[in-house]
């Protein structure tokens, strides 16, 4: 089945640092491009960042930047996406999704993490 | 970093039509923005409608359509259902020289009633 598989949901306390997966299930990565989005409890969606489908350039929101990083492992077709000095704002569900010529077509279930001291 | 701005909440009668629209704070929307339209409902990953402007999904229900309306990027819903009921984002391409560039909208909130 084609699908994104993302990671199970975390607790984390604040000052720490999480890593997401997104793994593709029937297919890879190499024509698309992968982004990440996040959505706080009652809020909208906020775009984190997008890595190329070779896994050698990245782009982050401006809000993010010095605090994620997006690599990619080809040889298991695997995004990640690690965030650092957590604080309670970032409790959110992180979807990953895929793109090809701004076309998105898929989704991931999404990973919950909870920041909480 | 651009402010992409959707209407907060917009209630329709089923069978009606509405349209959502996008605006960005830099000006005018075009093409060359290429807006994407989602839908997402509660406890679901968002699902994409429409992609570049005004192009449908295979599975994208026929009355949905997207264009580009006074400036904006709009989404018109043509019949209304009642499962249309759901929030509508908008994300809009600045480019890879700006600041970021993918910006979502704020949400639109759309009742079925």
């Amino acid at each position: 089945q084609v699908q994104l598989v993302q990671s199970g949901a975390e607790v984390k306390k604040p000052g720490a640092s999480v890593k997401f997966s997104c793994k593709a299930s029937g297919h890879t990565f190499a024509r698309y491009h992968v982004h990440w989005v996040r959505q706080a409890p009652g809020q909208g969606l906020e775009w984190m960042g997008i890595i190329n489908p070779t896994g050698d350039s990245t782009r982050y929101a401006q809000k993010f930047q010095g605090r994620v990083a997006i690599t990619m492992d080809t040889s298991t077709s695997t995004v990640f996406m690690e965030l650092n000095s957590l604080r309670s704002e970032d409790t959110a569900v992180y979807f990953c999704g895929r793109e090809e010529a701004w076309t998105f077509d898929m989704w991931g279930q999404g990973t919950m993490v909870t920041v909480s001291s | 970093q651009a402010v992409v701005t959707q209407e907060p909440s917009l209630t329709v009668s089923p069978g009606g039509t509405v349209t959502l629209t996008c605006a960005s704070s830099t000006g005018a929307v075009t093409s060359g923005y290429y807006a994407t339209w989602f839908q997402q409902k509660p406890g679901q990953a968002p699902r994409s409608l429409i992609y570049r402007t005004d192009n449908k999904h295979s599975w994208t229900p026929a009355r949905f359509s997207g264009s580009l309306l006074g400036g904006k990027a709009a989404l018109t819903l043509s019949g209304v259902q009642p499962e249309d009921e759901a929030e509508y984002y908008c994300l809009l391409y600045y480019g890879d020289g700006g600041a970021q560039p993918y910006v979502f909208g704020t949400g639109t909130k759309l009742t079925v009633l």
